[in-house]
């Protein structure tokens, strides 16, 4: 099946500083990825959707200048938390649309675990 | 508007029971997608079910079995004879056609805890 894989799967970093997070589509193209954040005992929340070549699409309430979203290959979407602080703790799972399929079919990576100190 | 309603935040069962957990959605689009996905403690969302709007009819796999009716924007989720593999919080999730790209739209999940 289709794997997609996160990188780091886990980051402890000190307020104030950046963190990038990789998400990469091993076995398939992704024009199209998804960024979810999902605080403790809460549901997924959708950030933004990443686009191959041009820029993401936020939703509403979230900061692009503070989440950076960088889709610059049909594999690879990065996500940076910039200037971090404690509340951005989270943990931040990508999901990558598979291109050969018409009906929306997606891809979860395993996520990726930020604590911000 | 899109919206995803597990009404049941939390499930305790004892092993070999039986369990159903509720989805209910909202959608103005007649073609969309229901998802299930169960996340245990690791945190990997795993995909159970696609279903789409177009076919209704019941699927069963193994111990587990889903019923989809339109008629009451429904999608719920039943594990027959529960066993303690099962615990873990299930997600109902929803995608539309016409938005971009099929984002998923989650419910709020149900934790279910099988006790042996």
């Amino acid at each position: 099946g289709a794997v997609v894989s996160q990188h780091p799967s886990w980051v402890i970093c000190k307020s104030g500083t950046s963190v990038k997070i990789e998400c990469r589509s091993l076995d398939f193209q992704a024009t199209t990825m998804f960024w979810y954040r999902q605080f403790p005992k809460q549901s997924l929340m959708l950030m933004a959707t990443s686009n191959e070549g041009s820029k993401a699409t936020y939703e509403q309430g979230v900061e692009k200048d503070k989440f950076l979203i960088n889709h610059a290959s049909l594999t690879l979407s990065t996500l940076t938390v910039t200037s971090a602080h404690p509340e951005d703790s989270s943990f931040y799972i990508c999901s990558a649309r598979d291109n050969g399929f018409w009906n929306y079919e997606q891809y979860f990576g395993p996520g990726t675990r930020l604590t911000v100190t | 508007a899109q919206k995803v309603t597990q009404a049941q935040t939390e499930i305790s069962v004892v092993e070999k029971e039986d369990v159903t957990l509720d989805c209910v959605y909202e959608t103005r689009d007649t073609t969309y997608y229901l998802f299930w996905y169960k996340q245990p403690p690791s945190g990997e969302l795993v995909f159970l079910i696609r279903r789409n709007s177009f076919d209704e009819q019941n699927e069963i796999s193994g111990r587990y079995s889903w019923n989809f009716q339109k008629s009451t924007s429904s999608f719920n989720f039943t594990i027959t004879a529960s066993q303690v593999v099962d615990s873990a919080v299930y997600f109902c999730a929803l995608s539309e056609a016409n938005n971009q790209g099929g984002k998923l739209i989650f419910g709020q999940g149900t934790e279910l805890s099988v006790k042996p």
